[in-house]
């Protein structure tokens, strides 16, 4: 079985300031993490993954996660967000054939 | 990029009426998904389906619903008899090779009255 911890529902962060989205997992077969953002009235975009190799692994709009056997989270970060990166993000992880999603984080920038 | 497209974009329909919502995945995937998100929930797992069968399912996916590739390109989720608990953001997703990202449409939203 599998899940997935987001325990933020809601974060709110000043524009060029950084921001961490936790997120923490458990699953009882081997690990494939992702996360996926969600923008107003959209549908779900993949934003990162891991699936093996480099345990730090980064996305092209500056953000990057690090996945953590030991803690068993893929905290999301940013050093400085923007205005555009208001959107939910959902951190996901893959056992056998299905994602399962964690509750989601609401990021709102404050200008 | 090749994306993932479902249709309709929003879908109204009265209780106990059934229902289809249509996906082309992406056309050289292997794999299919159906995902649901009821309003201020998270995204839930319904089905997945490769080579022409049901791989896996969960609990919510009961005798209501069903999934059928009826030709090559589209993959449809029907709901026979729609209940109000349905209502709900249906996406659709695809990848090629298992453990793979799934690639997701920009959902239906269905809404039943």
């Amino acid at each position: 079985a599998q899940s997935v911890t987001q325990l933020d529902s809601q974060v709110p962060v000043f524009e060029e300031a950084p921001v961490e989205l936790r997120c923490n997992y458990s699953s009882s077969v081997s690990v494939y993490l992702f996360w996926y953002v969600q923008y107003p009235n959209q549908g779900l975009q993949l934003l990162l993954k891991y699936l093996s190799g480099s345990t730090l692994v980064e996305s092209i709009n500056g953000f990057e996660a690090e996945f953590n056997k030991s803690q068993t989270s893929f905290h999301l970060r940013k050093p400085s967000v923007h205005i555009s990166d208001t959107a939910e993000y959902f951190c996901a992880v893959r056992g056998n054939e299905k994602l399962t999603f964690g509750t989601g984080t609401r990021l709102t920038i404050i200008p | 990029e090749p994306e993932v497209t479902q249709t309709p974009s929003h879908q109204v329909t009265q209780m106990g009426q059934e229902v289809i919502l249509r996906c082309v995945p992406i056309s050289n995937h292997l794999y299919f998904y159906w995902y649901r998100q009821i309003l201020g929930q998270k995204v839930e797992f319904l089905v997945s389906f490769y080579n022409n069968e049901i791989s896996e399912k969960s609990e919510i996916f009961d005798d209501q619903f069903s999934v059928e590739r009826p030709d090559g390109s589209n993959f449809t989720l029907k709901i026979r008899s729609t209940k109000l608990e349905d209502s709900a953001m249906y996406f659709c997703a695809s990848t090629l090779k298992g453990g793979q990202p799934q690639h997701f449409g920009d959902g239906t939203r269905l809404s039943i009255l």
